[in-house]
């Protein structure tokens, strides 16, 4: 059974520090892997999909890398705003041949001004 | 349309009572999926349709929890005998495919559901 977790589960950071997010999963039979943001009350909004064969993707000021071998995928926040505050989950399919998502639990994230 | 659209954004009910959630996915995407969300938990895989495929009812929790999608398109969730634990966010997802492969994944605002 596909497990995610997000280390950590919390973290708040002042405006204009580069942070990053984890994410480990135990199956790497994965075909990708997203990250999310979560706004309070909102639904969420994909950020990036890495393929399986990729080893990172970039977005803006959002890096996404991939080690599947390992089971570790990094989300990588350069120069955080207030904005960025959310919460950002990770998510991968549930095992081989499964097109179910297993989701983390996130990391909240809190941008101080 | 532009986008997932998800009705009513929000419910409350009284145990016992039967509810109906919709899902109406983007426009052209064949995949569909239900989650739940529960308070200080993690999204909960309910059910996947894809095409005309027979859909995955694997994380359906109970009997009482049924899901359609008619004509292709928009997919309802059905609660029946709602109790307190039911309570929480259902989150709608439509994902391109690249085959048959779910690729990016695109949520609705999520109808919160509260059972008194």
């Amino acid at each position: 059974k596909q497990e995610v977790t997000q280390i950590p589960a919390a973290l708040s950071v002042p405006e204009g520090e580069n942070l990053v997010l984890n994410c480990s999963f135990t199956d790497s039979a994965i075909y990708n892997l997203q990250w999310f943001r979560q706004d309070p009350g909102k639904g969420l909004t994909s950020l990036l999909l890495i393929q399986s064969s990729q080893r990172e993707q970039t977005s803006g000021r959002l890096n996404a890398s991939l080690d599947k071998s390992s089971g570790r995928s990094t989300l990588y926040i350069a120069a955080s705003q207030p904005g960025d505050s959310a919460t950002y989950l990770c998510a991968v399919p549930s095992g081989a041949g499964s097109y179910q998502l297993t989701f983390g639990k996130g990391t909240k994230l809190s941008v101080i001004p | 349309g532009a986008g997932v659209s998800q009705s009513p954004s929000n419910k409350v009910t009284e145990k016992g009572k039967d509810v109906e959630l919709r899902c109406d996915p983007i426009s052209g995407h064949t995949a569909l999926y239900w989650y739940r969300q529960s308070l200080g938990q993690g999204l909960e895989f309910l059910i996947y349709f894809q095409g005309n495929s027979a859909p995955d009812k694997s994380g359906l929790p109970s009997d009482r929890f049924s899901a359609e999608r008619t004509g292709g398109s928009v997919s309802t969730l059905t609660i029946q005998r709602t109790q307190q634990e039911d309570s929480a966010v259902y989150l709608c997802a439509s994902p391109t495919l690249a085959g048959v492969i779910p690729g990016e994944l695109f949520f609705g605002e999520g109808s919160r559901l509260t059972v008194l």
